[in-house]
C-alpha cells in the first residue's frame, strides 16, 4: 500500500524567509501524481502545487516550488518570501494512475509565520 | 458561483443516531469523495465515487454509508455503527481521475453526545 510521511508535525518561518516542508512517500508504481494541499485556520483546503512523476522539471507556482527525488521518492515543498497568509497546515498527497483512483495524504505540517 | 457546499457546519448527535452530512457541488465534476480529518492523521478516505449510482469503499468505510443518485449530491450517513464519529468531516470533487485536483467543501464538524 501506499504511504505518504511528513515528519515534521510543526514548523516555524520568519515572514520573507524561506522555508522547505518535507515529505516521502512510498510506491512501487512507476507513473503517479503528487500534490500539496494547503489548509488555513478557516479549513478550507486548496491545492498549492501538483507534480507528474513522469516530469523531471519541479513544479513551480509563484512562491512555491518543489524539489521532487524520484528515486530517493522525496517531494518537498518550498515556500520563498513567506507571508503571513502562508500560515496553516499543510498536507502531501499522492496518487497512482491505477484503477484505484484514490489520493493518499499525509499527516501534514503545521506552519506557523513569524511577523 | 460553482463551488462544492456542506451542511450543516456543526452537527451533534447522540450515541446510538444515525445522521447524515450533506454535500452538493455544482462543479459538473464527476467524481467526489468523503474524507475523515482527525488530529495528527492527516485525511483518510471513507468512500469516492467515480459516477452516479457508482461508489467504492475507501480506507475507513466501517460505519459509514453514501448514495450516489444525483452527479450534484453525495450524502454521507454515519450509522450507529461508527464507533468513534466524533471528527471533522471533509467532502470534495474532481474531474474523473484522482490526479486532478479536488475541490473541497468547508467541513462539517460532528460531534457525538
Amino acid at each position: 500500500a501506499q504511504t505518504v510521511t511528513q515528519s515534521q508535525p510543526e514548523m516555524s518561518v520568519q515572514e520573507a524567509e524561506t522555508v522547505t516542508l518535507s515529505c516521502t512517500y512510498d510506491t512501487s508504481e512507476s507513473d503517479y501524481y503528487l500534490f500539496w494541499y494547503k489548509q488555513p485556520p478557516s479549513r478550507q483546503m486548496i491545492l498549492v502545487i501538483r507534480q507528474e512523476a513522469y516530469k523531471q522539471q519541479n513544479a513551480t507556482e509563484n512562491r512555491f516550488s518543489v524539489n521532487f527525488q524520484k528515486a530517493a521518492k522525496s517531494f518537498s515543498l518550498k515556500i520563498s518570501d513567506s507571508q503571513l497568509g502562508d500560515a496553516a497546515m499543510y498536507f502531501c498527497a499522492y496518487t497512482s494512475l491505477g484503477g484505484y483512483q484514490k489520493v493518499t495524504f499525509g499527516t501534514g505540517t503545521k506552519l506557523q509565520v513569524i511577523p | 458561483d460553482g463551488g462544492i457546499t456542506q451542511s450543516p457546519k456543526y452537527l451533534f448527535r447522540k450515541e446510538g443516531q444515525n445522521v447524515t452530512l450533506s454535500c452538493e457541488q455544482n462543479l459538473n465534476h464527476d467524481a467526489m469523495y468523503w474524507y475523515r480529518q482527525d488530529p495528527g492523521q492527516g485525511l483518510r478516505l471513507i468512500y469516492y465515487s467515480q459516477i452516479v449510482n457508482d461508489f467504492q469503499k475507501g480506507d475507513i468505510a466501517e460505519g459509514y454509508s453514501v448514495s450516489r443518485e444525483k452527479k450534484e449530491s453525495f450524502p454521507l450517513t454515519v450509522t450507529s455503527a461508527q464507533k468513534n464519529p466524533t471528527a471533522f468531516y471533509l467532502c470534495a470533487s474532481s474531474i474523473s481521475g484522482s490526479y486532478n485536483e479536488q475541490f473541497f467543501g468547508p467541513g462539517t464538524r460532528l460531534t457525538v453526545l
